[in-house]
């Protein structure tokens, strides 16, 4: 019973293109989502973060947009760069607390030339 | 600049052997946890501790023990290994527990095979 959903394994967008990334969740407790994004034999780092009481945060180049009433969050990356190319992990918590926390299976990531 | 530290990175165990996974950091983070994370699935939690001294169990303990006998150290301990627990781990350290504008510090990973 998967309660963080990443249904897309894999993405290819063209460089400078728009990235868009999507996320599922089913707990409707979860208050806080994060994502995180993880390079080939590195652990992951934190990326962005949104509370369950906006529905969009920005930061540089990365936006995540929440839409509780789909129980829905995606992260867009504008432009993308070669540098994106990477596993996204969306992930949830119910109660503020990081030992709550629940990720999804991770999107890859990859922009082409 | 070590941040988090986990030894050994990769590692292979034959079925019944145990073996201790390092894990250390250097930020003074009360809060250090143990994921690990299965091919095409998110990660999940196997114990997590919030200070010296204490720890508890998270989604998946079965088949591991930890101890924090100092704010630096979380040692993993895989007692009787099974082709199961061939995985990913990644220990991970936060200077609070909130979610809400905290952020979790990552290892690089260990992968662990056992056959």
């Amino acid at each position: 019973d998967q309660q963080v959903k990443q249904n897309s394994p894999s993405l290819s967008v063209q460089e400078g293109r728009i990235s868009i990334l999507n996320c599922d969740y089913t707990n409707s407790m979860f208050d806080y989502f994060l994502w995180y994004k993880k390079y080939p034999a590195e652990g992951p780092t934190f990326l962005i973060s949104i509370s369950s009481i906006k529905d969009k945060n920005e930061d540089g180049r990365f936006t995540v947009f929440l839409n509780k009433s789909a129980k829905h969050l995606s992260l867009h990356i504008v432009p993308s760069q070669p540098g994106d190319s990477a596993v996204y992990f969306c992930a949830a918590s119910g109660d503020s607390s990081a030992s709550k926390i629940i990720f999804g299976s991770g999107t890859r990531l990859s922009i082409r030339p | 600049n070590a941040g988090v530290t986990q030894t050994p990175k990769f590692r292979i165990l034959k079925i019944g052997q145990s073996m201790t996974l390092q894990c250390a950091q250097d930020m003074n983070h009360n809060y250090m946890y143990w994921y690990r994370q299965d091919p095409g699935m998110g990660l999940k939690l196997i114990y997590y501790s919030v200070g010296a001294g204490i720890t508890d169990k998270g989604e998946v303990p079965n088949g591991y023990n930890v101890s924090r006998s100092t704010t630096e150290d979380f040692p993993l301990r895989l007692e009787l290994a099974a082709p199961s627990q061939t995985s990913v781990y990644f220990c991970a350290s936060s200077y609070s527990e909130g979610a809400s504008g905290n952020t979790i510090y990552f290892g690089e990973g260990s992968w662990l095979t056992v056959v």
